[in-house]
């Protein structure tokens, strides 16, 4: 079955503690890309990726990182995250920039 | 930044009627997608539509685009109470990024 899973889809943690969201696709798409969904302000891009070892930042990427060693796998990760990264994170991947498919979300919330 | 906007932000029915939902976006696209999210949970694709098409069906679900007027419409036929929940427009121009609108919810009263 084609899908994006990502984990944990939940994880509360403090000020400060590094962590990392993992989000892996088994559709072979060679586009990546993380999203931000906050109340009021829709999904925001975070990252995205090309291909392998190809990464760009997308609209609101102060605080994060990712990385992009093979194609199925793209991890977001949080250095010190902060209370204002609170969020509803969404894992992407799309082939030819058709459809996009979307993970099921990762609830993070930062004390 | 935002792209999509939709209009109305909240809209409520009676089951069995017609939901319509609006898009407006402001610059040029690849194509435009349609999204439902119920409650905080992850992202359906509904339908997507391009650039160079100016409708589209998917079983109950009609898009239009009209991109001279940047705008674009999902209707739901026949609404049902399942159908309740936000449903986003998304643009994609030729980089592959989806920017997202703000979203409408949709609520279908049984």
């Amino acid at each position: 079955e084609a899908q994006v899973t990502q984990n944990p889809r939940y994880l509360i943690t403090v000020t400060g503690k590094k962590l990392t969201v993992t989000c892996s696709q088994n559709m072979n798409h060679e586009y990546m890309s993380w999203y931000r969904q906050d109340p009021g302000l829709g999904l925001r891009q975070i990252y995205y990726s090309m291909n392998v070892e190809v990464t760009d930042k997308g609209d609101v990427p102060e605080g994060y990182k990712v990385s992009r060693k093979e194609k199925r796998n793209f991890p977001l990760i949080l250095e010190s995250p902060s209370p204002n990264q609170t969020s509803l994170y969404f894992c992407a991947s799309t082939e030819a920039g058709d459809t996009q498919y979307f993970g099921p979300g990762t609830r993070l919330t930062v004390l | 930044s935002q792209q999509g906007e939709e209009d109305p932000q909240a809209l409520s029915i009676q089951e069995g009627e017609n939901a319509t939902m609006n898009c407006s976006y402001k610059t040029s696209i690849n194509n435009l997608q349609w999204y439902r999210q119920n409650s905080g949970r992850g992202l359906v694709h509904l339908i997507l539509i391009r650039s160079n098409e100016r409708e589209k069906h998917s079983g109950r679900l009609r898009v239009t685009l009209d991109t001279s007027k940047k705008s674009s419409s999902l209707l739901i036929t026949a609404s049902r109470a399942a159908d309740t929940a936000s449903y986003f427009c998304a643009t994609a121009d030729s980089s592959y990024k989806l920017i997202f609108g703000s979203g409408t919810r949709l609520l279908v009263r049984p």
